[in-house]
Formats: structure tokens, sequence, C-alpha cells
């Protein structure tokens, strides 16, 4: 079975610092990759996907993620993150054969 | 277009009472799915299904129960609801039908047991 590990649970930036959210999936076979965001109080909400080709995904909102192959990885970032940006991020998983497997979450604070 | 509707969006319950939490899609996707998602443990799968008449467990299955006899609905049964199973729960749809598995979410149930 699939699993993703997400290694900062709480990021504290200040605004118009870069930001990069670790995320490293275990799966050996074909996988879509996706990032979601939660505002509070808020259902989640997608922000980029990778299904195939160009390894390097934008998203909405200035987001980017890199999808290395070889590292497991697929790791979220933005140059420079605003207050706006305070929500969880949520890295996910899917295989194609059942629902998608999500990582525990990085909590992210932006101080204006 | 609804997307995911989930309903209620509040509820409480007392110990071992039973009710079930409705969810409906109208984007005809095959995959529906049941997560619930607490504190500093992300979204985990409750049970999901890949089209009508077809249900599988996920990773914490145990106290629900689950059925899918229209491709628009996915219900899920708390059978004896216990303070265990306060969270926020939120169902999904998604198809690969366009090569990948985009899970679209409803705006999550909130469920406090006392």
């Amino acid at each position: 079975a699939q699993s993703v590990s997400q290694h900062n649970h709480h990021v504290i930036l200040s605004e118009a610092a870069s930001l990069e959210l670790g995320c490293n999936y275990s799966y050996g076979g074909t996988v879509n990759l996706f990032w979601y965001v939660q505002y509070p109080g808020q259902h989640l909400q997608l922000l980029l996907k990778y299904f195939s080709g160009d390894p390097l995904v934008k998203g909405i909102k200035g987001f980017e993620a890199e999808f290395i192959k070889s590292k497991f990885s697929f790791n979220l970032r933005k140059p420079s993150v605003q207050w706006s940006d305070t929500a969880e991020y949520f890295c996910a998983v899917g295989t194609g054969r059942r629902a998608l497997t999500f990582g525990s979450g990085t909590r992210l604070q932006v101080q204006p | 277009n609804a997307g995911v509707t989930q309903t209620p969006k509040f509820q409480v319950l007392k110990t071992g009472q039973s009710m079930t939490l409705q969810c409906a899609q109208d984007m005809n996707h095959e995959y529906m799915s049941w997560y619930r998602q607490d504190p500093g443990m992300g979204l985990r799968l409750i049970h999901y299904s890949v089209g009508a008449g077809i249900t599988d467990q996920g990773e914490v299955p145990n106290g629900y129960n689950v059925s899918r006899s229209t491709t628009e609905d996915f219900p899920l049964r708390l059978l004896s609801a216990a303070p265990s199973q306060t969270s926020v729960y939120f169902c999904a749809s998604s198809s690969t039908r366009r090569g990948g598995t985009e899970a679209f979410f409803g705006q999550g149930t909130r469920l406090t047991v006392v």
C-alpha cells in the first residue's frame, strides 16, 4: 500500500519569504501526485497536480511543485508567500486503483 | 454545477446513537470516498467505492458502513456513535477517465459525539 510523508508539521514564515514543503511517498508503480490546500474552516482545494510529462508543475496562486522520481518526492514551492497563504497543505498520492492517500499535513502560518 | 454536496454541516450525537452522513455528486464520477480529518493526522480513508454496487474498506473502517446504490450517492452510516468518532468528515469524488484521479471534496461535516 502507498504512504505519504510530510516532514514539516508546522512552518512559520514572514511575508515575502520563500516556501518549500517536503513530501515523500512510497509506492513502486506509476503515481499521480497532488497538493491540496485547506484554508481555515474550509474544505480541501486542489493547488496542483502531476499525472505525467514535465516534472515541474505550476498551480494556482504562484505555487509550483517538482516531481523527482528517483527521490520519490514531490515538494511544494512558492518564491514569496503572502499572509493569505496561511493554511494547511496536504500532499496526496493516487495510484488509480483506490482513493487518494494523504500525508498528515503541514500547517503554514505567514506573519505579516 | 453543485460538485460534491454533503449534509449536514454540523451534527452532535450522543454516544450510542446512529446517523447517516449524506454525500451526493453530480459529475458522474465513478470513484467516491469518505475521509475523516483529525488534528495532526491528515485525512484518513474510511471507505471508498469504485462504482455503483462496489465498496471497499479504507484505513479506518471500523464503526462505519457504506453503500453505493447509485453513481451519485454515497452515504456513510455510523452504527453506534462513540466519542472517538468526533471528527470532521469529508466526502470526495473522482474519475479516472481523464487519466488521473484528482479528487473533488465536499464542504465537510463536523461531528461531535458526547
